[in-house]
């Protein structure tokens, strides 16, 4: 069984552009969730995505933004990139909202 | 609030050596689950065990064991006779009440980088 993918894998943007992460879910689950890990701040909860809807986000900027496609699929978009937002993306899908996390190997986003 | 605490920032050990990596959490949920996730250099997220509240049964998978304490709200992990592979880092997370009330967040503590010296 596949697990999780991520795309790109590293992904490189200057101040002020946008970035946008894509992630394939395992086969079946329903529910997509984005963390963010930069150094020094830990693994924090981004967006929780479950049946196409956003159903929960974290302390982040509007800026942070995504969505979840029929196909359970999501992408997250981060709008005028600082270069703070240099960090590990890391994306998890599960069956339902509860429950283990299943992650995928990251985007490694590098804002210059 | 809703806090993990792994207070060992780094552990080195040789290898065959036990090791236990400690995990602390506050919540005022009565249902919640427990986790521990593997990191290593890779950076992918792997996922070890789940713990629900309501099970204090230790559980033991070859050579990892979980001890699991909800009077010290403690879930601790200990690695048997430590292997090279076994060098990463380790994060202790736990998720919302389970129910309808959850978010679907999972909170980390910082995490323990355990490096096994051959």
């Amino acid at each position: 069984e596949a697990g999780v993918t991520q795309s790109p894998t590293h992904l490189i943007k200057t101040r002020g552009q946008q970035a946008t992460l894509r992630c394939s879910p395992i086969s079946g689950h329903t529910s997509v969730y984005w963390y963010q890990q930069a150094l020094g701040l830990g693994l924090q909860f981004l967006l929780w995505y479950d049946e196409g809807e956003e159903r929960n986000r974290g302390n982040f900027p509007p800026r942070f933004s995504g969505r979840q496609f029929p196909n359970y699929s999501s992408e997250l978009n981060v709008n005028a990139l600082e270069l703070e937002d240099s960090a590990l993306y890391l994306c998890a899908s599960s069956p339902g909202g509860a429950g283990e996390q299943f992650f995928g190997p990251g985007t490694r986003l590098t804002v210059l | 609030a809703q806090k993990v605490t792994q207070a060992q920032t780094e552990i080195s050990v040789v290898e065959k050596e036990d090791v236990t990596l400690d995990c602390v959490y506050e919540t005022r949920d009565t249902t919640y689950y427990l986790f521990w996730y593997k990191q290593p250099p890779s950076g992918e997220l792997v996922f070890l065990i789940r713990r629900n509240s309501f099970d204090e049964q230790n559980e033991i998978s070859g050579r990892y064991s979980w001890n699991f304490q909800k009077s010290t709200s403690s879930f601790n992990f200990t690695i048997t006779a430590s292997q090279v592979v076994d060098s990463a880092v380790y994060f202790c997370a736990l998720s919302d009440p389970i129910g309808s009330s959850n978010t679907g967040k999972l909170i980390f503590g910082q995490g323990t980088t355990l490096q096994v010296k051959p």
